[in-house]
């Protein structure tokens, strides 16, 4: 089992949609987690943490299962400028490293 | 401009030669790191470092070196350059590392080209 999945994508919504991603990760002593947000041949950029207890920014939604080792991210009323890369991001065992999932592409059409 | 840079931006080199990446920050993190961005793999780390002098290896180490003899400076070498580390590179940085307060940072990348 890789130790980041994400949803494979991607996923194609008009704007004003709302669209949810997921991610699964394997190691059940990792401690932080992270979305990150790619452009197109852009370096990975932070969106949010993710917080046990849940968390939103604006239209942004994230939460966190520790039991099913989920994470998830929620974005309503999308807009064309979403359209990007969605990265999920845990902290490896030791704390030492962020480890990446290979991200779901979505893209926002008016 | 403050931030985190890369050079070169692209890079086009053959089997067998030397390649050294250059990385610069100028908000004097504590942290660095070296990943690779590969179709099919996502972001790789290469190698960190804590501070000055201090660097270890990350998941894909083979075939490169690093060095940090500055706070600012992270530079990532191919000793001899292989088709397989055909790439984008990304550099990064944070001021700390772990708990939830540890964004880091990406550099442009850099675009190698191994023929």
């Amino acid at each position: 089992r890789k130790e980041v999945e994400q949803d494979p994508g991607p996923f194609n919504v008009p704007e004003g949609a709302t669209v949810a991603f997921n991610c699964t990760y394997s190691n059940s002593a990792s401690q932080s987690f992270f979305w990150y947000r790619q452009d197109c041949r852009k370096e990975p950029k932070l969106l949010m943490s993710v917080y046990s207890s849940g968390n939103e920014d604006g239209r942004f939604t994230a939460q966190l299962n520790r039991a099913s080792q989920y994470i998830s991210l929620l974005i309503r009323d999308s807009k064309l400028s979403d359209s990007a890369t969605y990265l999920c991001v845990v902290t490896n065992q030791a704390g030492t490293a962020l480890i990446f999932g290979k991200g779901t592409t979505l893209s926002v059409s008016s | 401009d403050a931030g985190i840079t890369q050079s070169p931006r692209y890079k086009i080199t053959e089997t067998g030669r030397q390649v050294t990446l250059m990385c610069h920050q100028t908000w004097s993190h504590s942290y660095m790191f070296w990943y690779r961005q590969d179709l099919g793999h996502g972001l790789r780390l290469i190698y960190y470092s804590a501070a000055a002098d201090i660097t270890d290896k990350g998941e894909v180490p083979d075939g490169y070196v690093v060095s940090r003899s500055k706070t600012e400076n992270f530079p990532l070498t191919l000793e001899s350059a292989t088709r397989s580390q055909t790439s984008v590179y990304f550099c990064a940085s944070s001021q700390t590392f772990g708990g939830s307060y540890n964004e880091q940072f990406f550099g442009p990348g850099t675009r190698l080209t191994v023929l």
